[in-house]
């Protein structure tokens, strides 16, 4: 079985600060991995996936993730966080379906709170 | 525009009445998906649809129906056997056929019932 662990169930940075938000994954096969985002009350929104093209994964809002199989890792970074960067980030785990589409295990998120 | 559209986003329900909540698509997505979000618990998958007339128990289906009738279409019905049904609902749609693990889902802005 697939699964997903987010360290950090809040993590708290100033703006214009690095940000890190952490996934570690387990996995019986080569991953697909994905970062979303959903501001309150809101629907999830894609942030980035790797999809084994490369290693090091550019997404919307500057964010990027970087896959390191060594340590079953996929860590979501952003230079310089901003105000509007304050969310609940998930990390997913997806496995392919027969038939079609795909079965996502979701971390528990991470509320990121970014500070003046 | 194309997306995902959930109605209504607040519902009410009294205890002991079944209750559906609406799903629609304009993205010709063939798959589609219900999932349940507690806080603290990430998102976990109820049910899921890769074609007409055709869907498939995720995790948590006890107390849930769903039905697929028309391909834009994915309503789901909480039932009076769901023992603990306040929650944030979501939808989301995927391509779907032959896409596999790397398929992109997209999500609904969410509906949230509350059981008094």
């Amino acid at each position: 079985a697939q699964s997903v662990t987010q360290l950090g169930s809040h993590v708290s940075v100033s703006e214009g600060a690095l940000v890190l938000l952490r996934c570690n994954y387990s996995s019986s096969v080569p991953p697909y991995l994905f970062w979303y985002v959903q501001y309150p009350n809101q629907g999830l929104q894609l942030l980035l996936k790797y999809t084994s093209a490369a290693t090091l994964v550019k997404g919307i809002n500057g964010f990027e993730a970087e896959f390191k199989k060594s340590e079953t890792s996929f860590h979501l970074t952003k230079p310089s966080a901003h105000m509007s960067d304050a969310a609940e980030y998930f990390c997913a785990v997806s496995e392919g379906l027969t038939g079609g589409g795909n079965k996502l295990t979701f971390g528990t998120g991470t509320q990121l709170k970014v500070e003046l | 525009d194309g997306g995902i559209t959930q109605s209504p986003k607040y519902l009410f329900r009294k205890e002991g009445q079944n209750v559906t909540l609406s799903c629609e698509q304009n993205l010709n997505h063939d798959a589609m998906y219900w999932y349940r979000q507690d806080p603290g618990q990430g998102l976990r998958l109820i049910y899921y649809s890769q074609i007409v007339n055709d869907f498939q128990k995720g995790d948590i289906a006890e107390g849930y129906s769903v039905s697929r009738e028309k391909k834009e279409s994915f309503p789901l019905t909480v039932t009076s056997a769901q023992k603990n049904p306040t929650a944030f609902y979501l939808c989301a749609s995927s391509m779907g056929v032959l896409a596999g693990g790397a398929d992109t889902q997209y999500f609904g802005p969410g509906t949230r019932l509350t059981v008094l």
